[in-house]
């Protein structure tokens, strides 16, 4: 079983959908959750990070996580063809050393 | 503010050649991380390194690979007799402590083993 599990897509939804990208992990020593945006042939970008469970709110985008489901979501809310790309979920934990454990990503296409 | 620089952003190497990867972290990063990422699979965690010092390499392979962080200058990832099989995408990122969330990625490196 992988650490982190994320459906690859593709996803592709027309502009201005709200948009629901999720993974699952196994290990319930991560405590802290990131989201990466990655364009075609470029760096993960950082979007947002979350410790522990809860909802975070950045511009169009929220971070949820589940702690007790294992569970974490990224919503974009008045998605942009701008917001085309792939979305990595990240985790990691105090006790899981500094790695940062990666899901496969999501690939998302918006389309005007 | 200049963000994560690595180069070259492209390597073409024969087998059995040596790549060599460098990456600037950050202005005031001082801790470097290197990750590879293969064609429809995620990042996966190579080292971890401090100023002079290998922090965590749990995720290098035993042989041939090798990373350095020397005082002065750019990290370097170093792969020896290169194989097929290291054909990938090589990122570096940076933070400015042993943060668990603030690692910032650069542009990778894109090698491809003929």
């Amino acid at each position: 079983q992988k650490e982190v599990e994320q459906d690859p897509g593709p996803l592709s939804v027309p502009e201005g959908a709200i948009v629901s990208l999720n993974c699952t992990y196994s290990n319930s020593a991560f405590q802290y959750f990131m989201w990466y945006r990655q364009y075609s042939r470029k760096g993960p970008e950082l979007l947002m990070y979350t410790y522990s469970s809860g909802n975070k709110e950045d511009g169009r985008f929220t971070a949820q996580v589940d702690k007790s489901s294992k569970y974490i979501s990224l919503f974009i809310r008045d998605s942009q063809p701008s917001d085309s790309a792939t979305y990595l979920c990240a985790m990691s934990g105090t006790n899981t050393g500094n790695q940062f454990y990666f899901g496969t990503g999501t690939s998302l296409t918006v389309i005007p | 503010n200049a963000g994560v620089m690595q180069n070259p952003r492209h390597l073409v190497r024969r087998r059995g050649q040596e790549a060599r990867l460098r990456c600037s972290p950050m202005k005031g990063h001082s801790h470097v991380y290197w990750y590879r990422q293969l064609p429809e699979e995620g990042l996966k965690f190579m080292v971890y390194l401090q100023k002079e010092n290998i922090i965590d390499e749990s995720g290098m392979p035993k042989e041939r690979f090798s990373a350095e962080f020397p005082k002065e200058g750019p990290s370097i990832l170093r792969i020896q007799q290169v194989v097929r099989g290291d054909s990938a995408a090589y990122f570096c990122a940076s933070s400015p402590g042993a943060a668990q969330e603030t690692q910032y990625f650069g542009p990778g490196t894109r090698l491809l083993v003929l």
